[in-house]
């Protein structure tokens, strides 16, 4: 069993620059969320996407925004980039209603620092 | 709004003492996490709970839930050096829309 990938591991852009994040499900799941987790911080919900569809989001700005694929593999995009966005980016994966009772597994992440 | 909130914020203990960590959570919610994180990696999932009076033990830690008080524990038995890390409890919401909430995080260290 596969588990969840995030590409790339490390990313450095600069302010107002566009970036997009990846992330691969475990497999059998399809339901994909993604977290910012600022230094320091405790994860901050971005949204989730339950077989291609949106249906969640957090206190994100219309500039962060996502894409799940039919193998429910994911994007993460973030247009116009600020100071702020610098952080650790984190995926999860899920099967919610099967035998994995909601369980969340998270990929290693994507650390974005902005300049 | 949601909010999740845990205590302490900080922990600093001896090997082999017990100890609590409390998440407090705003609102009715259907399930509640918790997590741990060491230094630069990611999140590894250690419990889910799913309903009122849930207990789930795994070696030195166990998690209940009392939902009608809206908290959560995480107990440490005989604590080891192995333990040190953060640990964050999370709720999610289906109210008309999905949401996920982590806790503020509890930073322990266990001191040999």
């Amino acid at each position: 069993e596969t588990g969840v990938t995030q590409s790339p591991t490390h990313l450095i852009k600069t302010r107002g620059q566009q970036v997009t994040l990846r992330c691969s499900s475990q497999s059998g799941h399809n339901t994909v969320s993604w977290y910012q987790q600022a230094l320091g911080q405790g994860p901050q919900f971005i949204f989730q996407y339950y077989r291609e569809e949106e249906n969640g989001r957090g206190n994100f700005p219309p500039r962060f925004s996502g894409l799940q694929f039919p193998n429910y593999s994911s994007e993460l995009n973030v247009n116009a980039l600020e100071l702020d966005d610098s952080a650790l980016y984190l995926c999860a994966s899920s099967s919610p209603g099967g035998t994995a009772n909601y369980e969340q597994y998270f990929g290693p992440g994507t650390r974005l620092t902005v300049t | 709004e949601l909010k999740v909130e845990q205590n302490p914020l900080f922990l600093s203990m001896q090997e082999g003492k017990n100890y609590t960590i409390y998440c407090n959570y705003s609102t009715t919610s259907d399930r509640l996490y918790w997590y741990r994180q060491d230094p630069g990696k990611s999140l590894e999932s250690l419990f889910v709970l799913l309903s009122n009076g849930a207990v789930k033990q795994e070696g030195r830690l166990m998690a209940s839930l009392d939902t009608k008080a809206r908290l959560s524990t995480l107990h440490i038995t005989a604590a080891v050096h192995d333990l040190s890390a953060t640990y964050f409890c999370a709720v999610d919401l289906h109210s008309g829309t999905y949401k996920y909430i982590f806790g503020t995080g509890t930073r322990l260290k266990v001191l040999a």
